[in-house]
C-alpha cells in the first residue's frame, strides 16, 4: 500500500538555523499539506499546496516558513531561522480526493 | 518526556467491550469529517470519514455518527482490542476549504485485558 514518507525522522538544530523537512507524498496525489503537533497538543494545520502554489495557510505559517515542490516527487518545508517554539512533530499529508493520508512525521527539536 | 503538554481525556475500556469516543466540533459549516488514530510517535492514521449529508457510516468494527444539530461526532469501536489503544482525533473541514482540517484535542483510549 502506498505511503507518505518523511525524512529525517528526527532533527536537532540550534536556534536561528535553517532546517528543511522533506516529504515524498503518495505518487498520484495532487494536494499536499504540512501540519505540526507540539508535544501533547493537537495537530495544527500549517499550509496546503496544489498546482505548485500555496492554496491555504494558517496564521502559524509566517514568513519564516516556505514550501516547495522541487521535483515530481518531493515536497519540502523550510524554516528559515528556527525558534525554540518551532520544536514539534511536523507531519506531511497528501490526497487526491478529500481523505488526507499522513506521513510518520519529523520530530524537530530546536535548542 | 511524553507526559509534557495538555492532559488528554482518557477512556479506559476492557478488551472485548465497545468503545464510544466523542467529539464536539466547532464549525457549523464543516462538510466533511474524519476520525484519525494516532499511536505514540506515529502520524495520524485514517479510520473512517463521513460527509455532512450523512448521519451514520459504518466500517469494519467502527461506526461514525454525526449529529449536526448539536455539532457532535462520535466514533464507536466494537469489540475493542489491545491494538486499539491510541489517541483518537476527530478532524473537520469547512465547506469553503479543500484541505484545511481542524483537529480536535484527542481522546486517549486505553484497552485493559
Amino acid at each position: 500500500e502506498p505511503e507518505v514518507t518523511q525524512t529525517p525522522s528526527h532533527q536537532v538544530t540550534q536556534m536561528g538555523q535553517e532546517v528543511i523537512l522533506r516529504c515524498v507524498p503518495i505518487s498520484n496525489h495532487l494536494y499536499f499539506y504540512w501540519y505540526r503537533q507540539i508535544l501533547g497538543q493537537k495537530v495544527e494545520f500549517l499550509v496546503s499546496f496544489y498546482n505548485n502554489e500555496i492554496s491555504e495557510k494558517s496564521e502559524i505559517f509566517d514568513d519564516q516558513f516556505s514550501v516547495e515542490r522541487p521535483d515530481g516527487s518531493n515536497f519540502t518545508l523550510k524554516i528559515r531561522s528556527t525558534k525554540l517554539e518551532d520544536s514539534a512533530m511536523y507531519f506531511c499529508a497528501s490526497n487526491r480526493e478529500e481523505t488526507q493520508y499522513f506521513g510518520p512525521g519529523t520530530r524537530l527539536l530546536v535548542l | 518526556g511524553e507526559s509534557v503538554g495538555l492532559h488528554l481525556p482518557t477512556l479506559s475500556v476492557q478488551e472485548g467491550d465497545n468503545s464510544i469516543i466523542n467529539c464536539a466540533y466547532s464549525n457549523s459549516a464543516s462538510d466533511y469529517f474524519i476520525w484519525y488514530k494516532q499511536e505514540s510517535g506515529k502520524g495520524p492514521q485514517f479510520i473512517i470519514d463521513i460527509r455532512s449529508n450523512m448521519d451514520k457510516r459504518q466500517g469494519q468494527r467502527v461506526t461514525v455518527l454525526l449529529n449536526k444539530t448539536v455539532k457532535h461526532l462520535s466514533l464507536q469501536i466494537a469489540a475493542t482490542q489491545p491494538g486499539d489503544s491510541a489517541v483518537y482525533f476527530c478532524a473537520e473541514k469547512g465547506a469553503d476549504s479543500w484541505g484545511k482540517f481542524q483537529f480536535g484535542a484527542g481522546t486517549q483510549v486505553v484497552v485493559t485485558p
